[in-house]
């Protein structure tokens, strides 16, 4: 079964740092790229973080951009996003999902993690 | 960065109706549209990519069309477990911009 599971989430205060993990199974990690999506609390879906299959491709969304990383170990079937200078508007549920090799739609999706940004 | 425009916000429908949403690219995204549906408390679910093709285990009663800039999904009978939010996704430029969404009332 193809499966994400996130981990990570917490409650931080602003000005912190956090690392999200997901982890991967059910298919071969190395193969795909993967993205991280947000969803704020009431509000929409928010495209965060994308890396290629290899690694060595990343793209963000600019209100994250010099903040967040997104990294991969496809030894270890885990997508990571580290997050730094977290502000009280990256409050979400953090999402990682895989995107499909040909038209990049997400295909399979972790359950989320929650974070919050607050004093 | 390509917006993405979904319209309506919310549409009210009945089961068995047959109900159509659009969504309107900033400029052309080639084709590189999906269309998720969202549950309350779960993770979006892919239905289309590609524009227009069915993902795998979707019910047919889902389909979308649309090219250039203009796109739209259609349910073509509703049925009680459809009554949730829908959001579109262009995945031809980053970033992946999605749109508001749209929520189907009962």
């Amino acid at each position: 079964e193809v499966q994400l599971v996130e981990s990570g989430g917490d409650l931080v205060q602003p000005g912190g740092s956090l690392r999200l993990s997901c982890a991967a199974s059910g298919f071969t990690f190395s193969s795909y790229s993967m993205t991280w999506v947000r969803q704020a609390p009431g509000k929409g879906l928010e495209w965060v973080a994308n890396i290629n299959h290899d690694g060595f491709e990343k793209y963000y969304v600019d209100s994250v951009k010099g903040r967040f990383t997104i990294s991969r170990d496809n030894a270890q079937n885990s997508l990571y996003l580290q997050m730094n200078s977290l502000r009280a508007e990256d409050t979400a549920v953090y999402s990682c999902a895989r995107a499909g090799q040909t038209w990049r739609a997400l295909n399979t999706w972790g359950q989320g993690t929650l974070v919050t940004v607050s004093s | 960065d390509i917006r993405m425009t979904q319209s309506p916000s919310s549409l009210s429908a009945s089961v068995g109706d047959r109900v159509t949403f659009t969504c309107r690219a900033s400029q052309a995204v080639n084709g590189y549209i999906s269309w998720y549906q969202q549950r309350p408390g779960k993770a979006p679910k892919l239905l289309i990519y590609a524009a227009s093709a069915l993902e795998y285990g979707v019910p047919p009663r889902f389909s979308g069309s649309g090219s250039g800039t203009d796109f739209s999904l259609t349910i073509s009978s509703l049925q009680p477990e459809d009554f949730v939010t829908y959001y579109c996704q262009q995945t031809y430029s980053v970033p992946y911009t999605f749109g508001q969404g749209t929520e189907l009332q009962i």
